[in-house]
């Protein structure tokens, strides 16, 4: 199994440009989750998906958009991006419920200038 | 409401001296509490987790943590340190049910010396 993927790994873009990152999950988890870690602020929740065809907001979800048409997949989208999102992205997955440990993927560093 | 905090930013020990890297917790719910653990450009791995059975709870790496109700606590311990320790620890609470929500602490940077 290879667990939570996250692609690409990093990435550079300039003030106004747009882009999806992708993440994977083989272990038929229903939860999927996206976070983002700033230095000095931990993770913070962006947006996160119950189920296939679900998405809801978390804590930092303004600027970003997301969604989740297979059970395996959850993609977030910057449709114009801004140096305040420069972060490092972190996707996680889980069943739910009692099993409720999250599984995170390797994150993608973002850049924006 | 739930919280969680980590009270040390920063704890430096000496290779093969013992790990106490302290967590304590707020709850309004019976809570469940983990440990993950971050290297340096890594993601974040599930060290262990709590959720009601035993209040002593063994990790991977050699790693364990006993809950405390009366002291709301959750410290992470580990008998002698390895140089493959060095790295951030988040305490982290969460509630079952729903969407699983994680509180995060602020996280622990351990530096371990020769």
């Amino acid at each position: 199994n290879a667990g939570v993927t996250q692609t690409p790994k990093f990435r550079v873009l300039k003030t106004g440009q747009s882009m999806t990152l992708l993440c994977a999950q083989d272990m038929n988890h229903e939860y999927m989750y996206w976070y983002r870690q700033d230095p000095g602020m931990g993770l913070r929740l962006i947006h996160y998906s119950v189920g296939e065809g679900t998405t809801a907001k978390g804590e930092v979800p303004d600027g970003y958009n997301v969604s989740r048409l297979k059970k395996q997949n959850f993609l977030l989208g910057l449709e114009s991006a801004a140096p305040s999102q420069t972060s490092v992205y972190f996707c996680a997955s889980s069943f739910g419920g009692k099993r409720n440990e999250q599984y995170f993927g390797p994150g993608t560093r973002l850049t924006v200038t | 409401a739930q919280s969680v905090t980590q009270l040390d930013s920063h704890v430096s020990v000496s290779e093969g001296t013992p790990v106490l890297l302290r967590c304590n917790y707020s709850s309004s719910y019976s809570p469940s509490l983990f440990w993950y653990v971050q290297h340096p450009n890594k993601g974040l791995q599930l060290l262990l987790k709590y959720t009601s059975a035993a209040t002593l709870v063994k990790g991977i790496n050699g790693f364990e943590a006993e809950f405390k109700k009366s002291e709301t606590s959750f410290h992470l311990t580990k008998p002698s340190a390895h140089m493959s320790d060095a790295a951030e620890y988040f305490c982290v609470v969460s509630r079952s049910g729903g969407y699983n929500k994680l509180i995060f602490g602020a996280g622990t940077r351990l530096a371990v010396h020769p």
